[in-house]
């Protein structure tokens, strides 16, 4: 099935303490894409990756880190998780060229006390 | 900057009727797409229809159509015969394709069909 993965699901935890979101995608796209959701707010985009190794910022980067060393994995890490990056965060996928559209992971609801 | 504007926080609609989502957007860009995104109680971030700028005619998906105004920088969803499973939350969605690939979203409207 083609499909994105995230876990995990849900966390809580407490701050500064790093940790880290996987992000797994099995359908080989290029374009993959964190973005966190706020009442009010809407997604915005964190930061985005349209290849192995080539990574940019979105509206949203500070606090955070990705890495592409693998095209089908894009992990979010925050190095000292704050209050204020409480969130649902969600993982996205697609290809270059053609549509642009994505497909989404379900979520991870990350709280942070 | 490029930003997606959604004026309608929440809307409501009778079942089997018709209604329309609004979307304005601001971009210097000439090339981009544009995108309507669902999303259900379950969170889940499903795709509704998508429209490439080059293009003049208005993208459908059965009971879904846009009116993409590009001069006016309008992109509106129209959802016919509304189904309660319409019920979600949606965005609107921008990406250009000239120089970076970002994706903005609009801050939604909370769709609830009534029965």
């Amino acid at each position: 099935e083609a499909q994105v993965t995230q876990n995990p699901r849900y966390l809580i935890t407490v701050t500064g303490k790093k940790l880290t979101v996987t992000c797994s995608q099995n359908m080989n796209h290029e374009y993959m894409s964190w973005y966190r959701q706020d009442p009010g707010l809407g997604l915005r985009q964190i930061y985005y990756s349209m290849n192995v190794e080539v990574t940019d910022k979105g509206d949203v980067p500070e606090g955070y880190k990705v890495s592409r060393k693998e095209k089908r994995n894009f992990p979010l890490i925050l190095e000292s998780p704050s209050p204020n990056q409480t969130s649902l965060y969600f993982c996205a996928s697609g290809r270059t060229g053609g549509s642009y559209e994505q497909y989404f992971g379900p979520g991870t609801r990350l709280t942070v006390t | 900057a490029q930003t997606v504007t959604q004026s309608q926080p929440e809307m409501s609609v009778q079942e089997a009727e018709t209604v329309t989502l609004s979307c304005t957007y601001d971009t210097s860009e000439n090339n981009y797409y544009l995108f309507w995104y669902k999303q259900p109680p379950s969170r889940q971030m499903i795709l509704v229809i998508r429209q490439e700028a080059y293009k003049q005619q208005n993208a459908t998906e059965n009971r879904f159509s846009v009116n993409f105004q590009k001069a006016a920088k309008s992109f509106s969803l129209k959802i016919s015969d509304s189904q309660l499973g319409d019920t979600a939350m949606y965005f609107c969605a921008f990406m250009t394709t000239s120089g970076t690939y970002k994706y903005i979203f609009g801050t939604g409207t909370r769709l609830k069909v009534l029965a």
